[in-house]
């Protein structure tokens, strides 16, 4: 079965600095990997997603997440975090029934002046 | 419209109390979501309509739970005889044809059972 595994519950970076979220996941077949953010209140946005080609993927908000097949990997970067990044991030993985998307627990970043 | 709309924005029922909650997906998005999040934690699929047909209904958690989408667009989820395990955030996403397109979120029903 699709899944995908968020294993920090928190990231704390200072402003200026980069930042990693760390992502794995556990599919048969190709993997369909997104990123989404949600901030309090709203709903979830969409950031990035991977589905074929370069494994370096670049997405809203200067955000970019590195595919690494070998590791099961597709952790978010950011090379400077702004204190406004954060909120919760979510990574997601497409069902093989390709009728909806699964999302991971959530890792919430905390980015301090 | 310019994005997907939820209302009530926020639902306070008493155990036992009917509810409906409306989703508008963006005009022309064939594919249209539910899903159910729970307070910290991530969201959880409940059903999947393509256009008026019901495709995928394997995450709603009991046969409280019913959702449709009679013309094609707006979308109502209806949870009958309301328990607290139902109070969370309920997240309506639509999407212009397949997943691969990716979704775009309304910003929730917060649905409290009291």
């Amino acid at each position: 079965a699709q899944s995908v595994a968020q294993p920090e519950d928190q990231v704390n970076v200072a402003e200026g600095n980069p930042l990693t979220v760390k992502c794995t996941y556990s599919v048969s077949g190709n993997p369909y990997l997104f990123w989404y953010v949600q901030y309090p209140n709203r709903g979830l946005q969409f950031l990035l997603k991977y589905i074929t080609g370069d494994n370096l993927v670049k997405g809203s908000y200067g955000f970019e997440a590195e595919f690494n097949k070998s590791q099961t990997s597709f952790h978010l970067k950011k090379p400077s975090a702004l204190v406004s990044d954060s909120a919760l991030y979510f990574c997601a993985v497409l069902h093989s029934s390709a009728s909806k998307i699964i999302f991971g627990s959530g890792t919430r970043l905390s980015i301090r002046p | 419209g310019a994005g997907v709309s939820q209302s009530p924005r926020y639902k306070v029922a008493k155990r036992g109390q009917d509810v409906a909650l409306r989703c508008d997906p963006i005009s022309g998005h064939v594919s249209l979501f539910w899903y159910q999040q729970a307070l910290g934690q991530g969201p959880e699929f409940l059903t999947y309509f393509q256009n008026e047909a019901q495709l995928d209904k394997s995450g709603l958690p009991s046969d409280r739970f019913f959702a449709e989408r009679p013309e094609g667009s707006v979308s109502t989820l209806k949870i009958q005889r309301t328990q607290q395990e139902d109070s969370a955030v309920y997240l309506c996403a639509s999407s212009l044809w397949t997943i691969n397109y990716g979704y775009t979120f309304g910003s929730g029903t917060r649905l409290t059972v009291v």
